[in-house]
C-alpha cells in the first residue's frame, strides 16, 4: 500500500522567494511520485514524475524535486516564485506499474504568491 | 494539444436519482480512470478500466457505481441512486500503454451536487 503526506495545507510566500511544498511518502514497493497542479477550475496537470531514474527531477514551470529515500521524502521547489504558480499542489504516488497502476494523492497545499 | 474532455462541468442532482458523467478520453488512449475530490479532501481513486474491463476499483467503488466505454469513444461513470455524501469534483483520465502512470492526462471534472 502507497500513502503520502503533504505538510502544510497552505503555504504563502513572497513573489521571487522560494517555493518549498513538502511531501514525504510511504511505499511496500518502490514508488513512482509525481507532483500534480490544480489551478482554478481546471483539472490536475502533471508538474514532475519520479520513476527511479534520475533523483532530482526537472519539471514545468521551474519547478523541481528530489527524490530521498532515506528520508521518505519528494518535496516540491521552485527558486522564484511567480504570481501565476499560485495554485493547489498535490503530491501523489503510485506502485510499479500494473494494467490499474492507481495514484494516492496527498491532501493538498495551496500556494498563495503574495505581490 | 489533446485533451480529455468531461461533460458536463456541474451537475444538481437529486438524491436517489440516477446521474451519468460523460468523458471522452485522448482517442488513441488505452487506460481509463475516474477519480473523485469531496470539497476540502484529497483526490481519491475510484476505478480504472482497461480492454474494455474494469481492472482495480477502490473500496469506495461499491455497486452503486459502474462504468462503461459504451461507443468506443466515450467512458461513462454511473451511480444508480445518488446519496448526499456523493457531492464532490468528479475526474476523468486516460493514458497509453506503455507510457507509465505519468503519462495520465486528467479531464477538468465534473462538479457533481446532489440535493
Amino acid at each position: 500500500a502507497q500513502s503520502v503526506t503533504q505538510l502544510g495545507s497552505h503555504v504563502s510566500v513572497s513573489e521571487g522567494a522560494l517555493v518549498l511544498l513538502r511531501c514525504n511518502y510511504s511505499s511496500s514497493v518502490p514508488p513512482y511520485l509525481f507532483w500534480y497542479v490544480q489551478y482554478p477550475n481546471q483539472g490536475l496537470q502533471l508538474l514532475l514524475k519520479y520513476t527511479s531514474a534520475a533523483t532530482l527531477v526537472k519539471g514545468i514551470n521551474g519547478f523541481e524535486a528530489e527524490f530521498k529515500k532515506s528520508e521518505t521524502s519528494f518535496h516540491l521547489t521552485k527558486p522564484s516564485a511567480h504570481m501565476s504558480d499560485a495554485a493547489e499542489y498535490f503530491c501523489a504516488v503510485s506502485g510499479r506499474e500494473t494494467s490499474g497502476s492507481r495514484l494516492t494523492f496527498g491532501e493538498g497545499t495551496q500556494l498563495t504568491v503574495n505581490p | 494539444e489533446p485533451e480529455v474532455t468531461q461533460t458536463p462541468s456541474h451537475q444538481v442532482t437529486q438524491m436517489g436519482q440516477e446521474v451519468i458523467l460523460r468523458c471522452v478520453p485522448i482517442s488513441n488512449h488505452l487506460y481509463f480512470y475516474w477519480y473523485r475530490q469531496i470539497l476540502g479532501q484529497k483526490v481519491e481513486f475510484l476505478v480504472s478500466f482497461y480492454n474494455n474491463e474494469i481492472s482495480e476499483k477502490s473500496e469506495i467503488f461499491d455497486d452503486q457505481f459502474s462504468v462503461e466505454r459504451p461507443d468506443g469513444s466515450n467512458f461513462t461513470l454511473k451511480i444508480r441512486s445518488t446519496k448526499l455524501e456523493d457531492s464532490a469534483m468528479y475526474f476523468c483520465a486516460s493514458r497509453l500503454a506503455g507510457t507509465g502512470v505519468g503519462g495520465y492526462t486528467f479531464g477538468s471534472g465534473t462538479r457533481l451536487t446532489v440535493v
